[in-house]
């Protein structure tokens, strides 16, 4: 039973463009949000969250959009470097509770000069 | 100000030799959560820690895997008499407490093979 879901396993964007990554949710139940980046051989590194109680949040380049009737958030990076180019991953969780985070499977972004 | 730390970075086991996996969350971190991620695939919950207490440990298999996080020293992911299928990246992941958003930070990972 896959609650959170990255239906796209890949994109690739030019550089300077914008990058548009999607994440769907089916638990009703996680209000809180978040993206992670990874680079091969190391640990999930933090980007950006978003509570339910918002529909979007930015933080410099990234911006985090929530629609809830939908149970859909999408990750926006604008303009898109070369140093983009990861594995990113949607993660949800319940704010009470034991607060586990439940990934969805990843989107490889390339980033293309 | 260190993030986490996890180690060894790498570790190879024989089929049914066992595995300790460490985990030293951030300062200040009193919460830590341990994940799985298989080749290929998101990573998936397994147990989550607070000093002394196992708080959630709904995905943990039944058998051979076993956590613990003592009052002094690390986490420790402990894995009996391992198979080939438990090869996998292992990630800790910390944070401060159960009354803030939960913005886990994540440690390197060990990356455990089974030959």
């Amino acid at each position: 039973d896959q609650q959170v879901k990255q239906n796209s396993p890949s994109l690739s964007v030019q550089e300077g463009r914008i990058s548009i990554l999607n994440c769907d949710y089916t638990n009703s139940m996680f209000d809180y949000f978040l993206w992670y980046k990874k680079y091969p051989a190391e640990g999930p590194t933090f980007l950006i969250s978003i509570s339910s109680i918002k529909d979007k949040n930015e933080d410099g380049r990234f911006t985090v959009f929530l629609n809830k009737s939908a149970k859909h958030l999408s990750l926006h990076i604008v303009p898109s470097q070369p140093g983009d180019s990861a594995v990113y991953f949607c993660a949800a969780s319940e704010v009470r509770g034991a607060q586990k985070l439940v990934f969805g499977q990843g989107t490889r972004l390339t980033i293309n000069p | 100000n260190a993030g986490v730390m996890q180690n060894p970075r790498h570790l190879v086991r024989r089929r049914g030799q066992e595995a300790r996996l460490r985990c030293s969350p951030m300062k200040g971190h009193s919460h830590v959560y341990w994940y799985r991620q298989l080749p290929e695939e998101g990573l998936k919950f397994m147990v989550y820690l607070q000093k002394e207490n196992i708080i959630d440990e709904s995905g943990m298999p039944k058998e051979r895997f076993s956590a613990e996080f003592p009052k002094e020293g690390p986490s420790i992911l402990r894995i009996q008499q391992v198979v080939r299928g438990d090869s996998a990246a292992y990630f800790c992941a910390s944070s401060p407490g159960r009354d803030t958003y939960n913005e886990q930070f994540f440690g390197p990972g060990t990356r455990l093979t089974v030959l």
